[in-house]
């Protein structure tokens, strides 16, 4: 059975700091993957999506995620991460040509120190 | 452009009663929406996938007669949780889709608690 797994339930870093946001998903084959991010009383916004090519995807707000296959992981990363965002970030998978299938992880909170 | 909101954002009821709660695609028509419920530090679940003048289609393990759909318009979804019980509490999210596009957009939530 396909699952999506966030490992990271809250994590905390200082403003400025590096950030990377773990997901791996179990599928049969490649699904399409992407991440998003949802601040309270907000809909789910898409940060950046991978279909295919090249395995390092850059997304919106200064956030890229890298596929690696071999690992099953689509982890996001921001190299300096700022006060606003601070949020909630969703990674989902959905099966390659079935965009109405959508799998989500159960998400990670990111907390940013001043 | 592609905001979806959705109505009420929170709702309490008492056991027993239905509780309807809207979903709108406000910039753009909207051929299949999608409800979502979530339990706290659980994933997103799909409920069931509607396609405007369709009945929707289920997840397995969703009772359509409790979890009743309706997609009138290309615009409008709503979802009502009939006989609510307080297992029924949870966050309710729908999403929206154009067939040609490769994307899901979400409404920020309606709060459930069944008292």
């Amino acid at each position: 059975a396909q699952s999506v797994t966030q490992p990271d339930i809250h994590i905390t870093v200082s403003e400025g700091a590096s950030l990377e946001l773990r997901c791996n998903y179990s599928y049969g084959a490649t699904p399409y993957l992407f991440w998003y991010v949802q601040s309270p009383g907000q809909g789910l916004q898409l940060l950046l999506k991978y279909f295919s090519g090249d395995t390092l995807v850059q997304g919106i707000k200064g956030f890229e995620a890298e596929f690696k296959r071999s690992q099953s992981s689509f982890n996001l990363r921001k190299p300096s991460v700022h006060w606003s965002d601070a949020a909630e970030y969703f990674c989902a998978v959905a099966p390659r040509g079935n965009f109405n299938k959508f799998y989500f992880g159960s998400g990670t909170k990111l907390n940013v120190k001043p | 452009g592609a905001v979806v909101s959705q109505h009420p954002s929170r709702v309490i009821c008492k056991s027993g009663t239905s509780v309807k709660i809207e979903c709108r695609s406000l910039d753009f028509q909207a051929t299949t929406m999608f409800w979502y419920r979530q339990f706290p530090k659980q994933s997103l679940m799909l409920m069931a996938t509607s396609n405007e003048g369709s009945k929707a289609t289920y997840e397995q393990g969703v009772e359509k007669d409790k979890f009743l759909i309706n997609h009138a318009s290309l615009t409008l979804s709503t979802l009502t949780v009939t006989s609510a019980h307080p297992e029924d509490s949870s966050f309710y999210i729908c999403s929206a889709r154009v067939v040609g596009n490769n994307e899901q957009f979400f409404g920020p939530g309606t709060r459930l608690t069944v008292l």
